[in-house]
């Protein structure tokens, strides 16, 4: 069975300084990796989307860079934080493929608090 | 565009009350739709889905139509328990910008309360 981790779970930074948020999935391969953002009070909103190792893509402009540096592992970075970068983050695998009813698996997420 | 309604929360209920969150959506094709439900402090598990107009997705008790003639996916439970103290949230899938991808589109989360 297919399993995702994240971590780590809470992480309180100061502005200004560097992130970095890990994602690994198990028993799967070429999977599609997400990253979202839950803010409080809203919904989640879909920051980066990876198909393949080293192909990342965003569909918002932010403080935040992404990465995938082997097939199972993708990671959240920012070099200098912003307090606005608070929130829930939330990594997500889905199957390779577009077929309408495939569904996205999510891991525990990370709370992060920029103070 | 893309874009997923739901009900204000929190939606606070006795133990055994009938539940219903409303969810409505308005997308370009015909999406698959989702109800995800998030238990505090954790991430978020897929309830149930429905991939096309009239499919009914149930589990745990949770049931949802999707009805593409009124746009809508609401979820409903007979009885509901404390156990199911959560947010709920509706989403719908569609094809990524850049294709080779689907994204899902998610409604701001009802806060469900049961108390006993």
């Amino acid at each position: 069975s297919q399993t995702i981790h994240q971590w780590p779970a809470t992480l309180v930074q100061p502005v200004g300084s560097p992130l970095s948020l890990e994602c690994t999935v198990e028993g799967t391969s070429n999977p599609n990796l997400y990253w979202y953002r839950q803010a409080a009070g809203r919904g989640l909103q879909l920051l980066f989307y990876s198909v393949g190792i080293g192909q990342i893509s965003s569909e918002v402009p932010q403080n935040l860079s992404a990465s995938r540096p082997q097939d199972r592992q993708f990671i959240l970075s920012s070099k200098k934080l912003l307090l606005s970068d608070s929130g829930f983050y939330l990594c997500a695998w889905s199957f390779l493929g577009t077929a309408p009813n495939t569904e996205a698996f999510f891991g525990q997420g990370t709370r992060l608090t920029v103070v | 565009g893309n874009s997923v309604t739901q009900m204000e929360g929190p939606v606070t209920l006795s133990e055994e009350a009938f539940l219903t969150i409303n969810c409505t959506y308005t997308a370009t094709g015909y999406p698959s739709l989702f109800w995800y439900v998030q238990y505090p402090g954790e991430g978020l598990q897929l309830l149930l889905k429905a991939t096309k107009a009239d499919d009914k997705g149930s589990n745990k008790g949770f049931e949802a139509t999707y009805r593409k003639e009124t746009t809508s996916f609401h979820l409903e439970k007979g009885s509901v328990q404390v156990s199911d103290s959560a947010v709920y949230f509706c989403a719908l899938s569609v094809p990524g910008f850049s294709g080779g991808y689907n994204k899902l589109i998610f409604g701001a989360g009802t806060r469900l309360a049961v108390h006993p």
